[in-house]
């Protein structure tokens, strides 16, 4: 079955420095991928997304790697600042709607 | 997402009880889903609705029902409440016309529920 995981549960990063969260998935069906932005308290919150047919895809600080051959995304937060301390989700979209959801990674930023 | 409203936000209730959550949204999405998140969990899928005469079972819906009464509201119910049913509650949208990279999904703020 399909399944989303990630390797690590916490990430603590310098405040400045560059922010990468991986996700790992096992199934190559996938229409396209998620990530999420959980604070405390609040519902997840879009942050970028990619399709199955792209290698990467860039916003607003952030980037989207997708590495198809080894099932890896990962999330890159540029310069990162106090307000990304958040919990991490990726997630696999299959069948247009279906999101399975990983575990999440706790990303802590260090003054 | 304001769009997405929950309601309630709190809610404590005891072993046997019958509890109603409530979801609304102004997006103007047809498609609605309840999740729940455990503690170090990611969501998982309860219960999905694709319009107001389509309801569709999730990967966890045992215990749980809903209802659409119209496209902007979607409810969960909990028959009789259960401890192991004691979790985040969030509420989603999507709009199935999203031309973009993907149908994103848009969540509410949650519910927490504990179950005594």
């Amino acid at each position: 079955g399909e399944s989303v995981g990630l390797h690590l549960p916490t990430l603590s990063v310098q405040e400045g420095d560059n922010s990468i969260i991986n996700c790992a998935y096992s199934n190559s069906a996938s229409d396209y991928f998620i990530w999420y932005k959980q604070e405390s308290g609040k519902g997840p919150q879009f942050i970028i997304d990619i399709r199955s047919n792209m290698d990467k895809r860039q916003g607003q600080r952030v980037t989207v790697l997708l590495n198809k051959t080894v099932k890896h995304l990962s999330l890159q937060i540029a310069a990162t600042q106090p307000g990304d301390s958040a919990v991490y989700f990726c997630a696999g979209c299959y069948s247009s709607y279906k999101l399975i959801f990983g575990s999440g990674t706790r990303l802590l930023v260090r003054p | 997402d304001a769009d997405v409203t929950q309601t309630p936000r709190n809610r404590i209730t005891k072993t046997g009880k019958r509890i109603m959550l409530e979801c609304s949204q102004t997006k103007g999405h047809d498609r609605m889903y309840w999740y729940r998140q455990d503690p170090g969990l990611g969501l998982r899928l309860i219960y999905y609705s694709f319009d107001v005469k389509d309801i569709n079972k999730g990967e966890i819906s045992d215990g749980y029902s809903v209802s659409r009464q119209a496209q902007a509201k979607f409810s969960l119910s909990l028959e009789s409440a259960i401890p192991n049913q004691t979790a985040l509650y969030f509420c989603a949208t999507s709009d199935s016309s999203d031309r973009g990279v993907g149908e994103t999904q848009y969540f509410g703020p949650g519910t927490r529920l504990l179950v005594l």
